[in-house]
C-alpha cells in the first residue's frame, strides 16, 4: 500500500507564476489535508478537503490561494502569482476517518517551492 | 485557541543517555495527541499517537504519556543513538475542531556518537 505521494518534490518558480502542487492520499483515504511550513516555523493547517468538498479552509490565505480534491484523481494545491514569501515545504496529508480519537493522519514527503 | 508549545527547542546530549521532550497544550479538550519526527528537508514520521482516553503509548524505546488534565505530555527515548538525532513534533487533535492538527514548533534534537 503505497504512502502519501506528493509531487513534485521540489518546485522552482519565478515571482508571478503559478505554482500548482498535487497530492495522492493512501489508498482508500478520502480525506486530505494540507499543512505549509514556513523557514524557521511550525507547521501551520492551511485546508481540509474530502473528494470534490471543501470542508475546512480557516487556515488558507485569503487571496492567491485555492484548492481542490476532484472526484478522480490528485488533490491540487494551487497559487497563483506567487510571492517570496510563498516560499516553504507544502505537506499534504490523508486519512480514512473523521472524528474518532483513534484516527491519524499520514503525511506524504512534502513539496518544497522556491520562489525566485 | 488551542496553542502548542514545546520545550525545550534543541537539546544535544551523548549517545546512550535517557532524554525527556516537552509538550504542553493550552486547551485541555483533546483529542488524541500524536508525536512525530522530522529529519532535515524530509517529511513527517509518526512515532506514536495516544487517544484522549489513555495515559501513555510505547513503541520500542519511545514512551510518550499524556496528562490532559495539566495539558501536558512527554516522550521519553531511552538510551538514545545518533540515528534519533532529528526534530521531533508534538500534535495536538483538538476537541472543538477535530479535524485539523496543530502542531508544536518542535525540539530539534543530536545525540552525539
Amino acid at each position: 500500500n503505497a504512502g502519501v505521494m506528493q509531487n513534485p518534490r521540489h518546485l522552482v518558480r519565478r515571482r508571478g507564476q503559478e505554482a500548482r502542487l498535487r497530492c495522492s492520499p493512501m489508498k482508500g483515504h478520502s480525506h486530505v489535508y494540507w499543512y505549509r511550513q514556513l523557514p524557521e516555523e511550525g507547521l501551520k493547517f492551511m485546508v481540509y478537503l474530502q473528494k470534490e468538498n471543501i470542508i475546512d479552509e480557516s487556515g488558507m490565505p485569503k487571496e492567491r490561494f485555492s484548492a481542490e480534491f476532484p472526484k478522480e484523481g490528485p488533490s491540487i494545491l494551487r497559487i497563483q502569482q506567487v510571492v517570496r514569501g510563498d516560499s516553504a515545504a507544502y505537506f499534504c496529508a490523508s486519512s480514512d476517518q473523521r472524528g474518532t480519537s483513534t484516527d491519524t493522519q499520514y503525511f506524504g514527503p512534502g513539496t518544497r517551492l522556491t520562489v525566485l | 485557541k488551542q496553542e502548542v508549545t514545546q520545550i525545550p527547542a534543541a537539546l544535544s546530549v551523548p549517545e546512550g543517555e535517557n532524554l525527556v521532550l516537552n509538550c504542553s497544550f493550552t486547551d485541555s479538550a483533546i483529542y488524541n495527541l500524536q508525536w512525530f519526527r522530522q529529519d532535515p528537508g524530509k517529511g513527517l514520521t509518526s512515532l506514536l499517537l495516544i487517544q484522549s482516553s489513555q495515559r501513555e503509548q510505547t513503541s520500542g524505546r519511545l514512551n510518550a504519556s499524556l496528562d490532559k488534565s495539566s495539558g501536558r505530555s512527554t516522550l521519553y527515548i531511552a538510551a538514545s543513538q545518533p540515528g534519533d538525532s532529528a526534530t521531533y513534533l508534538c500534535a495536538v487533535r483538538p476537541g472543538t475542531s477535530y479535524d485539523k492538527v496543530i502542531f508544536g514548533p518542535g525540539t530539534s534534537l543530536s545525540v552525539i556518537p
